[in-house]
């Protein structure tokens, strides 16, 4: 089974401007999580996804958000970026449902960002 | 309120030597889910084993085991006979059920050196 996929993998861009990330959960997942990962405040949790339906989010400005397709990629998009927006941006999708094992986060990649 | 804490922020040791990782939680929720992760350089965090808090049976796998405790709100991790490969940063995570969310620790960085 492939894995989480990210992509872009590196970003640049210059503060103020947007920028959207993707993320394709590994087959059959439905649920997918994004966290930002800092060298000061570590792995914070963004917002989760299932079924379309943003389902909890973290502590972020409004000018964090994501979506979610119907075939269960999604998108994480971060408007008028500001330095400290300059992280590690990590995806992680889980199956979702009844067993045990669907509380089994499994991680992408990641994209950094760098905002100058 | 949900906490982890990873007290040890990095750990160095030479190859073959023994581990341990310490992780606190706090979390009020009577069911809830634990969870080890590890990142190497790579940045890539990969699932190393989930507990569930009505299981308080402890795991070994391979040179990896972990150490559960309730009564002290604890979830060890120790890496036997570590090897350079070990090098990386290990997360502990929380899952309390009521909450839905995941929180993780500051993590620990581990190196080993041959």
């Amino acid at each position: 089974k492939a894995g989480v996929t990210q992509t872009p993998r590196y970003l640049i861009k210059t503060r103020g401007q947007q920028v959207t990330l993707s993320c394709s959960p590994i087959s059959g997942h439905r649920s997918v999580s994004w966290y930002q990962q800092t060298p000061g405040q570590g792995l914070q949790f963004l917002f989760e996804y299932f079924s379309e339906t943003q389902r909890n989010k973290g502590n972020f400005p409004g000018r964090f958000s994501g979506r979610q397709f119907s075939n269960s990629r999604s998108e994480m998009n971060v408007s008028t970026l500001e330095l400290g927006d300059s992280a590690l941006y990590l995806c992680a999708s889980r199956s979702q449902g009844a067993a045990l094992s669907s509380y089994e986060q499994y991680f992408g990649p990641g994209t950094r960002l760098t905002v100058t | 309120a949900q906490k982890v804490t990873q007290a040890q922020t990095e750990i160095s040791v030479v190859e073959k030597e023994d581990v341990t990782l310490d992780c606190v939680y706090e979390t009020r929720d009577t069911t809830y889910y634990l969870f080890w992760y590890k990142q190497p350089p790579s940045g890539e965090l990969v699932f190393l084993i989930r507990r569930n808090s009505f299981d308080e049976q402890n795991e070994i796998s391979g040179r990896y085991s972990w150490n559960f405790q309730k009564s002290t709100s604890s979830f060890n991790f120790t890496i036997t006979a570590s090897q350079v490969v070990d090098s990386a940063v290990y997360f502990c995570a929380l899952y309390p059920y009521s909450w839905g969310k995941f929180q993780f620790g500051a993590g620990t960085q581990v190196v080993v050196t041959p």
